[in-house]
This record gives C-alpha cells, sequence and structure tokens, in this order.
C-alpha cells in the first residue's frame, strides 16, 4: 500500500536557525498536505499542494512539491519558539480519497 | 471550516472494559473519519463513517473492536471495545469541509489511558 516517509524524527535548532523537514511518498501523489500539532493539541491544517513543482509560501514558511508529485519539503526560516511543534505530511495517491500521514518531525527549539 | 468538539479529553480505563468516544461537529458533513494517535506516533486511519451507511474499517482495524455510530450529519461516536493497555492512545476526529480532497478539520482529540 501507499507508504509516506517523512525525516527527520526529531529536530532540535537554537532559536533563529532555520528547518526543513522531507516528505517521500511510495507513489505519486495527487496532492500533498501540510499540518502542525502543538504539543498537547491536535492536527492543525496549513497548506495544501497540488500541482507538480509547486511552491507556496506563509510568511516564514515555505512549502515545495516535486516535480514528480513524489516528494515534499517545508522549510521554515529564522525558527521562533512559537513554530515548536510536531510537523506532519500527507498525502493522497491519484484516484483514492484516503490520506496517508507521515510519521511527523518533531521540532523543539532552545530559545 | 469546521469546528469539532470531542468528549472525553481524557479518560483512565481498566482493561476489559469499553469507553465511548463522541465528536459534534458544528455543521453538516458527509463524512467523519476516526483516527488514533499512539504516544509520540503518526496518525492512522481507524474508519470512515457515512451517515446512513455502515462505516468503512481500514486494514487492522475491525468493527467488533471499535464499532461506529453515526446517527446524522452533525455526530458520530466511535467505542473502543474491550480495551487493553495496547489501546492506551489519542483517538482523533476529523471531517472535511467542501471539496472531497480538501482539508481536515479535527477534534481535540480523546486521550484514554488503560490499565
Amino acid at each position: 500500500g501507499q507508504q509516506v516517509m517523512q525525516i527527520p524524527q526529531y529536530q532540535h535548532v537554537q532559536e533563529g536557525e532555520d528547518f526543513t523537514t522531507y516528505c517521500n511518498s511510495s507513489t505519486t501523489l495527487s496532492n500533498i498536505q501540510w499540518y502542525k500539532q502543538r504539543p498537547g493539541g491536535h492536527p492543525v491544517f496549513l497548506i495544501q499542494l497540488v500541482k507538480s513543482g509547486e511552491v507556496k509560501k506563509q510568511k516564514r514558511l515555505t512549502f515545495q512539491f516535486g516535480e514528480a508529485k513524489k516528494n515534499s519539503s517545508l522549510h521554515i526560516t529564522a525558527t521562533q519558539t512559537t513554530d515548536v511543534g510536531t510537523y506532519f505530511c500527507a498525502g493522497r495517491q491519484q484516484g483514492a480519497q484516503k490520506l496517508v500521514f507521515g510519521q511527523g518531525t518533531r521540532l523543539t527549539i532552545n530559545p | 471550516s469546521a469546528v469539532i468538539s470531542q468528549k472525553p479529553s481524557r479518560d483512565i480505563c481498566q482493561r476489559g472494559t469499553s469507553l465511548t468516544i463522541q465528536c459534534q461537529v458544528d455543521s453538516q458533513v458527509t463524512m467523519m473519519f476516526w483516527y488514533r494517535q499512539q504516544p509520540g506516533q503518526s496518525l492512522t486511519l481507524i474508519a470512515t463513517a457515512n451517515q446512513g451507511s455502515e462505516a468503512t474499517y481500514e486494514s487492522g482495524f475491525v468493527i467488533d473492536k471499535f464499532p461506529i455510530s453515526r446517527p446524522n450529519l452533525t455526530f458520530s461516536t466511535l467505542t473502543v471495545s474491550n480495551m487493553s493497555p495496547e489501546d492506551s492512545s489519542i483517538y482523533l476526529c476529523s471531517t472535511r469541509v467542501g471539496a472531497d480532497t480538501g482539508e481536515l478539520f479535527f477534534g481535540e482529540g480523546s486521550r484514554l489511558t488503560v490499565l
């Protein structure tokens, strides 16, 4: 079945440093979504990417969807303590309804 | 958007008992989803609940263990039956509003600890 792999599992940075998490799917995706889950909270939708090679920005966050629609990345510039949490990618295989979540990258920040 | 209320928020349960989790959405939705998130892990889809039909379970999850009700377009319940410590987890309900491929909205989650 479809698998979505996400790395790294953990990342600890100093405040102000950049952070990137990567997501790879075993199959071609129709779209990919990113979610953020704060400690003790529930996942909250960040963005959806649909087009091959798409790049979207939300303030300090940059999301990319690979040309082959099998990988994606989330990059945070100049991290702040409010960025702490676990970031999940979730991909939907072409023709499928089900959203498959990656394992998540847990980001911790040293102030 | 959708606002989802889920209860209980947490519970401590005895082995062999069953617990029902309730999920209320502030608008009518077609599909509701139940996820499990084990400590420090990702989200795994248990089942999809459509109003007026049987829930569709994912591989590894069965109706006898996780019976689901969907009596109307704003409400669903998930029961965790005959619990064991391995069922200790966060259970999340979610839904989509609008397009079938749109974003998911999640409830706050129900953290179950089975002793």
